[in-house]
C-alpha cells in the first residue's frame, strides 16, 4: 500500500523567512496530493492541493511542487508569519477525495516573531 | 452548511466499556472517512465509505473496532471493549468523489479510556 514520508518533523524559522516541507510517496498510482494545516486543538484544514498533471501550483504565499518521476512533492511558504505556526500534513491519494488518502507524519512549524 | 458534525466532543470511559462515536457528514457528500490521531502514530485512516458502502477497512486496528454507515447522513465508529491504548482524537471527514476533492474534517472526538 501507499506510504508517505514527511520531513522535517519540526521546523523553526524566523518571521519573514521561507519554510519548506518535503514529502515522498511510494505508490506510483497516486495522483492527488493535498496539504492540510492543523492548528493546536483544531481540525485539519486543506490549504492547497496539486494533481499529478501539474508540476507546480501557487496560492499567495504558499506553493506546492510535484516531481512524479522522483515521487516527491514539497510545500513552500514564503514570508512566514506567526500565524503560520501549526502542524502541516502532506497526503497522497490514488484519486479524488473519495479515494484512500494516506497522510504523512506531520511537520510542526514554529515561526518566531 | 454546518459542516461535519461529530458527537460527543469528549468521551471519558473505563476500560472494557463500549464506546460509540457519531458522525454526520456534509449534506451531498458521498464519501466518509474515519481517522485516528495520536502523538505517536499521527493521523491514521481507519476506514472509508463511498455511497454508504465500506471500501477499505484495512486501517481498523482490531476486531474491537467496527464502523457502519446506515444512510448518507450518519455513520458510527464503535469500540467494544475499549482499552487505554484506544485513547486518541477520532476525526470524521467527508468529501465529494468528483469535482472538488477536499476532505472536510469534523471537530473530532477526544476519547480517553482509563
Amino acid at each position: 500500500g501507499e506510504n508517505v514520508e514527511q520531513h522535517p518533523s519540526t521546523l523553526s524559522v524566523q518571521e519573514g523567512d521561507s519554510a519548506v516541507i518535503k514529502c515522498t510517496y511510494s505508490d506510483s498510482a497516486s495522483n492527488y496530493f493535498p496539504w492540510y494545516k492543523q492548528e493546536l486543538g483544531k481540525r485539519p484544514q486543506l490549504i492547497i492541493d496539486i494533481r499529478s498533471n501539474v508540476g507546480e501550483k501557487k496560492d499567495q504565499r504558499i506553493a506546492v511542487t510535484l516531481n512524479k518521476t522522483a515521487k516527491h512533492f514539497s510545500l513552500h511558504i514564503t514570508e512566514t508569519q506567526p500565524e503560520d505556526s501549526a502542524v502541516y500534513f502532506c497526503a497522497a491519494s490514488t484519486g479524488a477525495g473519495g479515494f484512500k488518502t494516506i497522510f504523512g507524519a506531520g511537520t510542526r512549524l514554529f515561526v518566531k516573531a | 452548511d454546518a459542516g461535519v458534525i461529530q458527537s460527543p466532543r469528549h468521551e471519558v470511559t473505563e476500560m472494557g466499556q463500549e464506546v460509540t462515536l457519531r458522525c454526520k457528514p456534509i449534506s451531498g457528500h458521498n464519501s466518509l472517512f474515519w481517522y485516528r490521531q495520536t502523538m505517536m502514530r499521527g493521523l491514521e485512516l481507519l476506514i472509508y465509505f463511498n455511497n454508504n458502502v465500506p471500501i477499505d477497512d484495512s486501517g481498523m486496528p482490531e476486531d474491537r473496532f467496527s464502523a457502519k454507515m446506515p444512510n448518507a447522513s450518519f455513520s458510527t465508529l464503535k469500540i467494544q471493549p475499549s482499552e487505554p491504548r484506544d485513547s486518541a482524537v477520532y476525526f470524521c471527514a467527508s468529501s465529494l468523489r468528483t469535482g472538488t476533492y477536499e476532505q472536510y474534517f469534523g471537530p473530532g472526538t477526544r476519547l480517553t479510556v482509563t
